[in-house]
């Protein structure tokens, strides 16, 4: 089985400072994916960024970059220079090669950025 | 429209009741997903569809939930006798062609169901 945990139920951030969320995950799988999500308060699910498990190579995307460590198997995410426009919940999300259709999620991260 | 449309986006059921919830996936998208979203909490995996076939149902949380495609487009979500746990935001998810790949899938907007 796999669980992600997102320790973080709250951050309350100024605009342009950085935010940094926290990401635990466990599984017994050797390939799996790892995901960032955004849920702005219309619903959907965006996808942010992917990870897979044989590539610990941390990037940056844009104001986007995450810090992938499978020894401590975290997988954190940081907004650089945050807008209010990034206000939304973040969730974390996890998914196994072998059934590459069934995503298990942390609990969410609620980010606001005040002006 | 070019996403995910769900429809309806809110509905108020009766305890007993039984409810329809639909997904319009991206056209030509193959695979096709269903997850609820309780208050608070992060989606958790109802079931998966590639074209009509439903290829895993394991998280269907009882019998009184069932969910069809039977022309590989259009799927429904059906609830019957809704009980008040049932409360929660469903999402429709769907993924082109390639493997079903749920991390590139896009998502609905969702419909929130209320129990009452």
């Amino acid at each position: 089985a796999q669980k992600v945990t997102q320790a973080q139920t709250e951050i309350s951030v100024v605009e342009k400072e950085d935010v940094t969320l926290d990401c635990v995950y466990e599984t017994r799988d050797t390939t799996y994916y790892l995901f960032w999500y955004k849920q702005p308060p219309s619903g959907e699910l965006v996808f942010l960024i992917r990870r897979n498990s044989f590539d610990e190579q941390n990037e940056i995307s844009g104001r986007y970059s995450w810090n992938f460590q499978k020894s401590t198997s975290s997988f954190n995410f940081t907004i650089t220079a945050s807008q209010v426009v990034d206000s939304a919940v973040y969730f974390c999300a996890l998914s196994m090669a072998s059934n590459d259709y069934k995503l298990s999620f942390g609990a969410g991260t609620t980010v606001t950025v005040r002006a | 429209g070019a996403g995910v449309s769900q429809s309806p986006r809110y509905k108020v059921a009766k305890r007993g009741q039984d409810v329809a919830l639909r997904c319009d996936p991206i056209s030509g998208h193959v695979s096709l997903f269903w997850y609820q979203q309780a208050l608070g909490q992060g989606p958790e995996f109802l079931t998966y569809f590639q074209n009509e076939a439903q290829l895993d149902k394991s998280g269907l949380p009882s019998d009184r939930f069932f969910a069809e495609r039977p022309e590989g487009s259009v799927s429904t979500l059906k609830i019957q006798r809704t009980q008040q746990e049932d409360s929660a935001v469903y999402l429709c998810a769907s993924s082109p062609p390639g493997g079903p790949r749920v991390g590139e899938a896009f998502f609905g907007q969702g419909t929130r169901l209320t129990v009452v």
